[in-house]
């Protein structure tokens, strides 16, 4: 079977920093992508991840290590346009497979 | 010039109805998948086509068809509607079969689907 977990929800204040941790269990590996969605919109792609280590754009980073089937995903710098669903997201041999999501919360 | 449409944006019909969604890429990617966000926001892949070909069928109740005229085109067609299909139907399209070389879907906007 394949499975993702992540919190459900977190909540930061403006100009912080808040990671968002993703756990997976599932074969046929390759990496662990993370998505952005705005409420009422389409996921927007942020990040891909394959090799073990940190990919940093901007204010916002992710993290994989394959041996601890552990991710993350770490915004600076938080702004209010931030708040959105983050999800983190499994590449596998033949699909996508999604997280439930973390709703981010960011309080001024 | 948008990327992935999808069409229509909203659907309210009544249980027991057939509807159709379509979608069109322009990106020219060769692989089209359709996922359901249920109202958790449960993101889940339904199918995946490439280059016109069925790849995935995740377990979807066959009153879901899907058809893909061409690699540019990837329609859903859903028969005896049923409240539990109310969700947020959205098209994506990736370079090739599992996005891998970029990493990235591009989605459509959706189409929120409404059953009665």
């Amino acid at each position: 079977g394949q499975s993702l977990e992540q919190p459900s929800e977190v909540t930061a204040v403006e100009g912080a920093i808040v990671q968002i941790n993703c756990t997976y269990q599932t074969s046929g590996f390759n990496g662990l992508f993370w998505y952005q969605q705005h409420a009422g919109e389409a996921p927007t792609f942020l990040s891909y991840n394959v090799l073990d280590g940190l990919e940093e754009t901007g204010r916002f980073s992710s993290f994989l290590s394959r041996s601890d089937s552990y991710g993350y995903l770490l915004l600076q710098e938080l702004q209010m346009k931030d708040s959105a669903s983050y999800f983190c997201a499994v590449s596998r041999d033949d699909k996508i497979i999604f997280g439930k999501g973390t709703r981010l919360h960011i309080l001024p | 010039d948008t990327a992935v449409s999808q069409t229509p944006k909203y659907l309210v019909t009544q249980m027991g109805n057939d509807k159709s969604i379509k979608c069109e890429q322009n990106l020219g990617h060769d692989t089209m998948y359709w996922y359901k966000q249920d109202s958790k926001k449960f993101l889940k892949i339904m199918f995946s086509y490439n280059n016109k070909e069925l790849i995935i069928n995740e377990t979807v109740p066959n009153r879901f068809s899907p058809k893909s005229p061409d690699k540019a085109h990837l329609n859903l067609h859903i028969n005896s509607l049923e409240l539990g299909d109310s969700a947020v139907y959205f098209c994506a399209s990736s370079q090739d079969l599992q996005g891998v070389a970029t990493g990235e879907l591009f989605f459509g906007e959706g189409s929120r689907l409404t059953v009665l």
